[in-house]
């Protein structure tokens, strides 16, 4: 059975960090490109970042970039989000997603807050 | 970038048809899949590739996709099928998401 596990949300100040963790399993792990999915509250779902299987390509959406940095560690089936300089914006419920051009599975999400 | 519109709302009686419209400019050449979410739930995927059922999705859900437009459509709509549903396509490496549907059944 797939089982995808984030963990690491919470409050933080405005400027703060914050680093997400997705546990992985019930899958080959490092065959998966892996995504990062954020949605606000109320909102509709947004892609934040992805990497290859192997970790040597990573891409981010415009709104994040230079903020947050995606990696994983295929060892410990585990993918990482960095969430640096946090903004009021980033407040979201935090999605892992394995797969290529769409994603058969999905996390239950970790929810960050970004608020004073 | 590519975007992806969709109905804010589409109303469905019980037992009838609902269909759910997902625009993009030339999105018939692109590969596009549906997902349902229902309120503090992680989205499902209902139909991937256009068309194609994963396993455990009721037959009632069908896909289509030409042109400027692609179709999520529910036959013989349930209560259990009110949620919201997204369209998604691959571009440029990444997720487009589509602006999402809530879909009430009356």
């Amino acid at each position: 059975e797939v089982q995808l596990v984030e963990s690491g949300g919470g409050l933080v100040q405005p400027g703060g960090s914050l680093r997400l963790s997705c546990a992985a399993s019930g899958f080959t792990f490092s065959s998966y490109w892996m995504h990062w999915v954020r949605q606000a509250p109320g909102k509709g779902l947004v892609w934040v970042s992805r990497i290859n299987s192997d970790g040597s390509s990573t891409s981010y959406a415009d709104s994040v970039k230079g903020r947050f940095t995606i990696s994983r560690d295929n060892a410990k089936n585990t993918l990482y989000l960095q969430m640096n300089s946090l903004r009021a914006e980033d407040t979201a419920v935090y999605y892992c997603a394995p797969g290529r051009e769409y994603s058969g599975y999905w996390g239950q999400g970790t929810l960050v807050t970004v608020s004073s | 970038s590519y975007e992806l519109t969709q109905p804010l709302s589409v109303s469905v009686a019980l037992g009838q048809t609902a269909r759910i419209t997902c625009g993009g400019n030339n999105i018939g050449s692109k590969n596009v899949h549906w997902y349902q979410q229902k309120p503090g739930q992680a989205p499902v995927l209902v139909i991937y590739r256009d068309s194609n059922r994963p396993s455990g999705i009721p037959e009632r859900f069908s896909g289509s996709n030409s042109g400027n437009t692609a179709t999520l459509t529910i036959s013989r709509a349930q209560a259990g099928d009110e949620a919201d549903y997204y369209c998604q396509v691959w571009d440029s490496s990444a997720y487009v998401f589509g602006t999402g549907t809530k879909v009430t059944v009356l």
